[in-house]
C-alpha cells in the first residue's frame, strides 16, 4: 500500500528555520512527483511547488517563489520543505501528494504536518 | 495564471441531489483535466473525481463529474445524498507549469 508519512508537528518562533519532510514507501519514489500543498487554518488548499525525485526538477508557485526550498533524496524516498526565517503567517498544515505526472490527480496524501509559528 | 472558482457553501437534503460547480477564469476548461477532492474534517484529501469524470476505485457511482465548454466550468454532482458526504469539496486542474486549486465548497447535508 502506497504510503506518505510526514514528519511530527513543530511549534516555532518567528524568524527560525524549519525543514519538515514526507517519506514514501511501496512505490517507485523516483518516478512520481510529489508536490507540497498549503492549507491554513479555516482555509482552502494552496499548491506551493512540486519535484521531481528522478532528476530534481523543482517547480514553485509565484506565491511561495523564494519563500520555501523544495527538495528531495531519493536514497530515502524523502522529500522536504524548508524555511529559512518563519513568519506567524506561515502557520498551517502542510501536506504532501504524490502524482504520477504532471497532469494525474494528487494520488496519495500525507497525513500532513501542523507548523505553528508563535512568538 | 488561471484561477478556479468554486461557490463558498452549498446545502441539500439527505437523498437529493446536488452539483458544485468549478468556473476556469482564463484558458478552456477543456484544456487540462479538473480532478476533485473530498476533504473531512481533520482527514487529508481523497480523490472522488479524476480527469473530468472518472471515478476512483471505492468511489460510490453517485458521485459523477462533467465539464461544460460552454460555461468553461466543470461540475461535481452528488445524487442520493448521505450524511457521510458532508464535507469541503476541492476542483484542481494544472496549466503551464502551475497546479490550481478552486476555493472550495463546503457541503452541508442537512
Amino acid at each position: 500500500e502506497v504510503q506518505l508519512v510526514q514528519s511530527g508537528a513543530e511549534v516555532k518562533k518567528p524568524g527560525e528555520s524549519l525543514k519538515i519532510s514526507c517519506k514514501g514507501s511501496a512505490y517507485t519514489f523516483s518516478s512520481n512527483w510529489i508536490a507540497w500543498v498549503r492549507q491554513m487554518p479555516g482555509k482552502g488548499l494552496e499548491w506551493m511547488g512540486i519535484i521531481y525525485p528522478g532528476d530534481s526538477d523543482t517547480r514553485y508557485s509565484p506565491s511561495f517563489q523564494g519563500q520555501v526550498t523544495i527538495s528531495a533524496d531519493r536514497s530515502i524516498s524523502a522529500a522536504y520543505l524548508q524555511w529559512s526565517s518563519l513568519k506567524a503567517s506561515d502557520t498551517a498544515k502542510y501536506y504532501c501528494a504524490t502524482l504520477t505526472t504532471v497532469t494525474s490527480p494528487f494520488d496519495y496524501w500525507g497525513q500532513g504536518t501542523l507548523v505553528t509559528v508563535s512568538s | 495564471n488561471f484561477m478556479l472558482t468554486q461557490p463558498h457553501s452549498v446545502s441539500e437534503s439527505p437523498g437529493k441531489t446536488v452539483t458544485i460547480s468549478c468556473t476556469r477564469s482564463s484558458g478552456s476548461v477543456a484544456s487540462n483535466y479538473v480532478q476533485w477532492y473530498q476533504q473531512r474534517p481533520g482527514s487529508s484529501p481523497t480523490t472522488v473525481i479524476y480527469e473530468d469524470t472518472q471515478r476512483p476505485s471505492g468511489v460510490p457511482d453517485r458521485f459523477s463529474g462533467s465539464i461544460d465548454s460552454s460555461s468553461n466550468s466543470a461540475s461535481l454532482t452528488i445524487s442520493g445524498l448521505k450524511t457521510e458526504d458532508e464535507a469541503d469539496y476541492y476542483c484542481q486542474s494544472y496549466g503551464s507549469s502551475a497546479w490550481v486549486f478552486g476555493g472550495g465548497t463546503k457541503l452541508t447535508v442537512l
